[in-house]
């Protein structure tokens, strides 16, 4: 799988847009983003995967370079609860049941 | 659906005691997983199953055994623990199933927090 280069850590005023970066410049053909949080001491939850097309949902957007080699996963209105650990992950195409590689991610602060 | 749960939330260990890590999901999800997470690090892969019957080795099995019996329950085993084994531990699941449409998405529990002594 391809490795990711996220900030350690970001601030973010609450109301405002948290704009996280990945850079996954060795990403491959068959390989997707995937996007999780982790806030403290539970599990790791899923916000957002994309191939090639920029993707919304309702609780983020994710918008990937036309070269596919970075990434940025965007919450509109940042809240507090939003304050985590946010892990770019890359591995191939959904449906092979591969394992998800974690690097240290993104630690998100959202401040009053 | 109660999702993935796992049993206990808590354990203390003594060095060389033997115990398992429960975890069990209703989703009927073919893939199974088991994560150990070191203060300040990411997840990392100990062993995982694609499916009854079926096991595999992840990152860092060392010490510890699966088995995957039924397709709900995936059980983590420590032989004999060792104080590198404090840490907290998640098991996941997903539907994986071939094809383009499927998502793949992974659902976590809410983790084990093993020490060992």
């Amino acid at each position: 799988d391809a490795k990711t280069t996220q900030p350690p850590s970001m601030d973010c005023a609450e109301g405002r847009a948290a704009n996280l970066p990945c850079n996954h410049s060795t990403i491959s053909g068959n390989e997707y983003v995937y996007w999780y949080r982790q806030i403290h001491s539970q599990g790791p939850q899923y916000i957002i995967h994309g191939l090639k097309n920029n993707e919304t949902n309702e609780m983020a957007s994710l918008i990937i370079t036309e070269d596919r080699k970075s990434s940025t996963l965007i919450l509109p209105h940042a809240t507090l609860r939003d304050t985590a650990v946010y892990y770019c992950i890359v591995r191939p195409r959904a449906g092979t049941a591969s394992k998800l590689t974690f690097g240290t991610g993104t630690r998100l602060q959202v401040t009053l | 659906n109660a999702g993935v749960t796992q049993t206990p939330k808590f354990q203390v260990l003594k060095t060389g005691q033997s115990m398992t890590l429960q975890c069990a999901q209703d989703m009927n999800h073919e893939y199974m997983s088991w994560y150990r997470q070191d203060p300040g690090m990411g997840l990392r892969l100990i062993h995982y199953s694609v499916g009854a019957g079926i096991t595999d080795q992840g990152e860092v099995p060392n010490g510890y055994n699966v088995s995957r019996s039924t397709t709900e329950d995936f059980p983590l085993r420590l032989l004999s623990a060792a104080p590198s084994q404090t840490s907290v531990y998640f098991c996941a699941s997903s539907y994986s199933k071939g094809g383009r449409t499927s998502t793949d998405t992974q659902y976590f529990g809410p983790g084990t927090r093993l020490t060992v002594l």
